[in-house]
């Protein structure tokens, strides 16, 4: 099974700020395979970007997805207020896992 | 637009066998590269995957809950059924379907559904 370890757990930082949020399998992993997701509370998880670095429908271009192998990484360029929220990386090259998330809190 | 809500039991017992159904619209779960996808979260924690079905009825389960699932889909019906046998107390979590979609070998879960929550108690 392919494990994913995100970092940090918890990111505090400030609106107008910039968030890089990590994702490091244990295996490599197509960056075909890597998504991400956005998950607020007391919602279902949103897509956000799929492929490593493709953005799904709607998404704005704040957020962007860039990495390969066995290292990926979520960039928020600019934080607005509702971007503070919990975010996945998932991958599905063998079966499915997540990551067990990094919480991005308002500092 | 595309839907997906879940329904079933809010409670169940322990050793009980937990039966949950996706109902969907919007696609047509017959299509190349289409599936659905179950997803558990216990509260406060991460996401859990546990099953998947493809239109070609190709069936995947998470390694560590293999034993215990069962994933079916009628598509006549636009339905997706998970079963979970034997039901402990750490089983509580809100359980979620998914779409799955694969194209050109990328492949994502868009969009879930509200998700339902499932307490396992005597």
């Amino acid at each position: 099974e392919i494990v994913l370890t995100q970092s940090p757990g918890t990111l505090s930082l400030s609106p107008g700020e910039r968030a890089t949020l990590s994702c490091r399998a244990s295996q490599s992993v197509s960056s075909s395979y890597l998504a991400w997701y956005q998950q607020k509370p007391g919602q279902a998880p949103r897509l956000l970007i799929y492929g490593a670095s493709s953005r799904a429908t709607g998404i704005p271009d704040r957020f962007s997805g860039s990495g390969s192998g066995t290292d990926f990484t979520l960039t928020i360029s600019r934080l607005e207020p509702e971007d503070f929220a919990v975010y996945y990386c998932q991958q599905s090259r063998t079966g499915v896992t997540f990551g067990q998330g990094t919480r991005l809190e308002i500092k | 637009q595309i839907t997906l809500k879940e329904s079933g039991p809010t409670l169940v017992k322990p050793t009980q066998t937990l039966t949950l159904t996706c109902t969907f619209s919007g696609f047509s779960l017959s299509t190349s590269g289409v599936g659905v996808g179950w997803i558990r979260q216990p509260p406060g924690k991460a996401l859990e995957w546990l099953a998947l079905i493809y239109w070609d009825d190709d069936k995947r389960y998470s390694p560590s809950l293999k034993s215990r699932l069962t994933i079916t889909k009628d598509t006549s019906k636009n339905q997706v059924v998970l079963t979970m046998t034997n039901m402990d107390p750490v089983d509580t979590a809100t359980y979620y379907c998914a779409l799955h979609t694969m194209v050109r070998g990328e492949n994502w879960f868009d969009p879930w559904g509200q998700g339902t929550l499932v307490t396992v108690s005597s």
